[in-house]
């Protein structure tokens, strides 16, 4: 059991380009979540996926798009990167949307220059 | 406006002391509490939680409390060790909000050193 894997562990950007970052779980889990992690801030939702086949905006949407592509996979793209996307992306998943915890992948580091 | 608080950056303990991190939340329709774990350049890993029914939970050398009149939980890391030097997040989970129910929100998190 992989758990919750991410790809790529890092990348850089310049403004302007685009990129999806891939999520994919195998413990299969109903429900997936994009955060961003910013020095301070701690944990932001950017979309989440309640279950195969709706997606929903988090609290940061903005800037980002997403793909429930199946059970297992859910990715995230940047249209437009700008340099305010420079962050720490954790993709998560949990059972059920209502449930006790959520598992983490290891992260991408992004930065746009 | 930020519905969990962790109102401390960082908390520096010695070895074998105990480590007290502490988390407000202000909204009432919290149901369940969690603490994670993170080591830099890695995902949080989840720690120990506790629901709004109950006021303490323990595992191993980790406890968790629960003052719901006071909207604060704390945890409890009794006897502390080095690997135990972490950023902790403390997260509420929403219920009966709509389609966002069941969400966690995160505080800003606490990081924890403990020297040997």
């Amino acid at each position: 059991n992989a758990g919750v894997t991410q790809t790529p562990k890092f990348q850089v950007l310049k403004t302007g380009q685009s990129m999806t970052l891939q999520c994919a779980q195998d413990m299969n889990h109903n429900s997936m979540y994009w955060y961003r992690q910013d020095p301070g801030m701690g944990l932001r939702l950017i979309y989440y996926s309640a279950s195969e086949g709706t997606t929903d905006k988090g609290e940061v949407p903005n800037g980002y798009n997403v793909s429930r592509l199946n059970k297992r996979e859910f990715s995230l793209r940047l249209e437009s990167a700008a340099p305010s996307q420079t962050s720490v992306y954790f993709c998560a998943s949990s059972e059920q949307q209502v449930s006790y915890e959520q598992y983490f992948g290891p992260g991408t580091r992004l930065t746009v220059t | 406006d930020q519905q969990v608080k962790q109102n401390s950056p960082s908390l520096s303990v010695q070895e074998g002391r105990i480590s007290i991190l502490n988390c407000d939340y202000t909204n009432s329709m919290f149901d369940y509490f969690l603490w994670y774990k993170k080591y830099p350049a890695e995902g949080p890993t989840f720690l120990i939680s506790i629901s709004s029914i109950k006021d303490k939970n323990e595992d191993g050398r980790f406890t968790v409390f629960l003052n719901k009149s006071a909207k604060h939980l704390s945890l409890h890391i009794v006897p502390s060790q080095p690997g135990d030097s972490a950023v902790y997040f403390c997260a509420a989970r929403a219920r009966g909000d709509g389609g966002s129910q069941g969400n966690l929100i995160f505080g800003k998190g606490t990081k924890l050193s403990v020297k040997p």
